[in-house]
């Protein structure tokens, strides 16, 4: 109950396309959706987080997407570039409590290609 | 300002001995969160301290422990060295746990 699920593994995007990153959960007390990029060499770095209070969050071209219902959100990769290829992992916790232990996905890794 | 610094970079170990690395948060940031990374297990949480006190700890043996000083730098420590061990060891800060974390490069520990 405590996994979050993602998909594709990898993915393959043309220059100028729409990336899509698939995650699920299935605890419901998990309140904190956030989408980390992480390149070869570095930490992963936190791109944009959505609450489940909302259905959808924008940030530059990035912007996820929070299904409640269905327990799934996904990360959408508008105008994708080169320089987006990296490794794409979501996560999830419950931030009640004020302890922030975050649950990974297994990652994306995206090319983008020129 | 300055991000999640951890040192050192690189180690190298051999089995059956300890190992120390160190994180220092971002200035200001009072939660320190550790994390695992592995190419099969992902991203795993190891513990998080906030004001020196552990509130959360993974599922990981007691071989693995950590502390946080006074100046919210942290330590994590792992004992008695496995093949298995051998991973990033990625330090992440927060102001104060329930904001976005922000992630050190990581300490990629190398068991022999």
């Amino acid at each position: 109950q405590q996994q979050v699920k993602q998909s594709p593994q990898s993915l393959i995007v043309q220059k100028g396309g729409i990336s899509i990153i698939n995650c699920a959960y299935e605890n419901t007390a998990f309140d904190y959706f956030p989408w980390y990029q992480q390149f070869p060499g570095k930490g992963p770095a936190l791109l944009i987080a959505i609450r489940p209070d909302v259905s959808e969050k924008k940030e530059g071209r990035f912007t996820i997407s929070f299904n409640k219902s269905a327990k799934q959100f996904s990360l959408h990769i508008m105008d994708s570039q080169p320089g987006d290829s990296a490794t794409y992992f979501c996560a999830a916790s419950m931030q009640r409590g004020a302890t922030n232990k975050l649950i990974f996905g297994t990652g994306t890794l995206l090319a983008v290609q020129p | 300002k300055a991000g999640v610094t951890q040192t050192p970079r690189y180690l190298i170990k051999t089995r059956g001995q300890q190992v120390t690395l160190s994180c220092s948060p971002i200035s200001g940031h009072r939660s320190v969160s550790w994390y695992q990374q592995t190419p099969g297990q992902g991203l795993q949480f190891l513990f998080e301290y906030f004001s020196e006190t552990q509130r959360n700890k993974g599922n990981f043996p007691g071989r693995f422990s950590g502390r946080q000083f006074s100046n919210s730098r942290s330590e994590m420590n792992v004992s008695t060295l496995e093949l298995g061990d051998s991973a990033l060891y990625l330090c992440a800060s927060s102001w104060q746990g329930t904001d976005g974390y922000t992630f050190g490069s990581g300490t990629r520990l190398t068991v022999v």
